[in-house]
């Protein structure tokens, strides 16, 4: 099975409201982790990362957290917007550059206006 | 800077012929990943090359195979097309350090009939 997964294959929020996007992982020796958006027809956009020695960071709109005790990771969007309509995917590393990025499933946000 | 650029964008071919997909990275890059983005399996690696040479590789078959030119930009190809071999192939660069930041093209819809 997939060593990443994502609880949720769609979540749907209100417009304005947080959206929390949540993912497992099972690897412990994952170093490093991504968040991708993917929108329809385009190609998978980098988001944030987070290493493993983090267990949260910050960018705009967004805030990853780490649990490593329990292998989960999310991604918090603040006060969602239309154009946050994506597939989002987290993805692990082992880090060192090796054996390229796992990802998960992907999750489907749909924005409710 | 320009983005990821990949070509063609669609391409339909018969099952047993051979593709080969160009993957041009962003100026700087000197790595690049492919990944394999089906509804089923999700995003998948297929390798990753950096300095012309293959760094890593993921769980396919050796119908897939890929190599990498002296200005970065990237090809892959895939013999003895199966039905099984559409998708939607994403090329991937980024610098090449540690930092697994990287950023995807818009891919090429390789459909097998």
């Amino acid at each position: 099975g997939e060593s990443v997964g994502l609880h949720l294959p769609t979540l749907s929020v209100q417009e304005g409201d947080n959206s929390i996007i949540n993912c497992a992982y099972s690897n412990s020796a994952s170093d490093y982790f991504i968040w991708y958006k993917q929108e329809s027809g385009k190609g998978p956009q980098f988001i944030i990362d987070i290493r493993s020695n983090m267990d949260k960071r910050q960018g705009q709109r967004v805030t990853v957290l780490l649990n490593k005790t329990v292998k989960h990771l999310s991604l918090q969007i603040a006060a969602t917007q239309p154009g946050d309509s994506a597939v989002y995917f987290c993805a692990e590393n082992l880090g060192g550059g090796a054996d390229g990025l796992t990802f998960g499933k992907g999750t489907h946000l749909i924005i409710q206006p | 800077k320009a983005g990821v650029t990949q070509t063609p964008r669609y391409l339909i071919k018969t099952r047993g012929q051979q593709v080969t997909l160009s993957c041009s990275p962003i100026s700087g890059h000197r790595s690049v990943s492919w990944y394999q983005q089906t509804p089923g399996q999700g995003l998948q690696f297929l390798f990753e090359y950096f300095s012309e040479t293959q760094r890593n590789k993921g769980n396919f078959p050796g119908r897939f195979s890929g190599r990498q030119f002296s200005n970065s930009r990237s090809e892959m190809n895939v013999s003895t097309l199966e039905l099984g071999d559409s998708a939607l192939y994403l090329c991937a660069s980024r610098v090449g350090g540690p930092s697994y930041e990287q950023y995807f093209g818009p891919g090429t819809r390789l459909t097998v009939t």
